[in-house]
């Protein structure tokens, strides 16, 4: 089955404690990006991947790192988190930049 | 910067009602626009999708869009809501140039048995 799995599904953390979120696509897609999502600001993109070893910044990228060593994976790194990063998460692929096939998503809390 | 505005936060219809949600983007080149659902507490779901062609394109669950370019707009409808369609709608626009997709705010949509 065509997917895109993240996880964890839903983290509580500290301030400070870095974190890595995961994220897979089974559909050998060259893009991947990474959205967090506030209530009534929609989803913002914080890094996208055009391919391995590609990577560039989205709407919001300050406090996040990527990295992109294989074409199926797409970590998000938070290496030191803040409160203000507490929000749901989702990792997207695509083929060609068409539409986005969406993660089920990570709800994190930075405490 | 490329935007996308979704004017209505929150709309309420009853079931069977008709039903249009409204999204305009900021002026540019010919832009690839889709509405995708959230269900509460779901991931994201693609309904449709508008690349270019008949501006009038169909998508998933009952629903189609239209594009209007004199009007910078992409508003999705749907001529009889059922309760299950109850879930947050997003109206996205693709950079027609590079890889950045813009979402706006997110329209809620409430159903009334």
């Amino acid at each position: 089955e065509a997917q895109v799995t993240q996880n964890p599904r839903y983290l509580i953390t500290v301030t400070g404690k870095k974190l890595t979120v995961t994220c897979s696509q089974n559909m050998n897609h060259e893009y991947m990006s990474w959205y967090r999502q506030d209530p009534g600001l929609g989803l913002r993109q914080i890094y996208y991947s055009m391919n391995v070893e590609v990577t560039d910044k989205g709407d919001v990228p300050e406090g996040y790192k990527v990295s992109r060593k294989e074409k199926r994976n797409f970590p998000l790194i938070l290496e030191s988190p803040s409160p203000n990063q507490t929000s749901l998460y989702f990792c997207a692929s695509s083929s060609s930049s068409l539409d986005e096939f969406f993660g089920p998503g990570t709800r994190l809390t930075v405490l | 910067a490329q935007s996308v505005t979704q004017p209505d936060i929150h709309i309420t219809v009853s079931e069977g009602a008709s039903l249009e949600l409204r999204c305009n983007y900021s002026y540019g080149a010919t832009p690839y626009l889709f509405w995708y659902v959230q269900s509460p507490g779901q991931g994201l779901q693609l309904l449709l999708k508008y690349f270019s062609g008949d501006t009038l394109v169909q998508g998933i669950k009952g629903f189609e869009a239209e594009f209007k370019r004199s009007q910078s707009s992409f508003n999705l409808r749907k001529p009889s809501v059922h309760w299950s369609d109850a879930a947050e709608y997003f109206c996205v626009r693709r950079d027609n140039y590079g890889q950045n997709f813009v979402f706006g705010p997110g329209t809620r949509l409430s159903v009334l048995p």
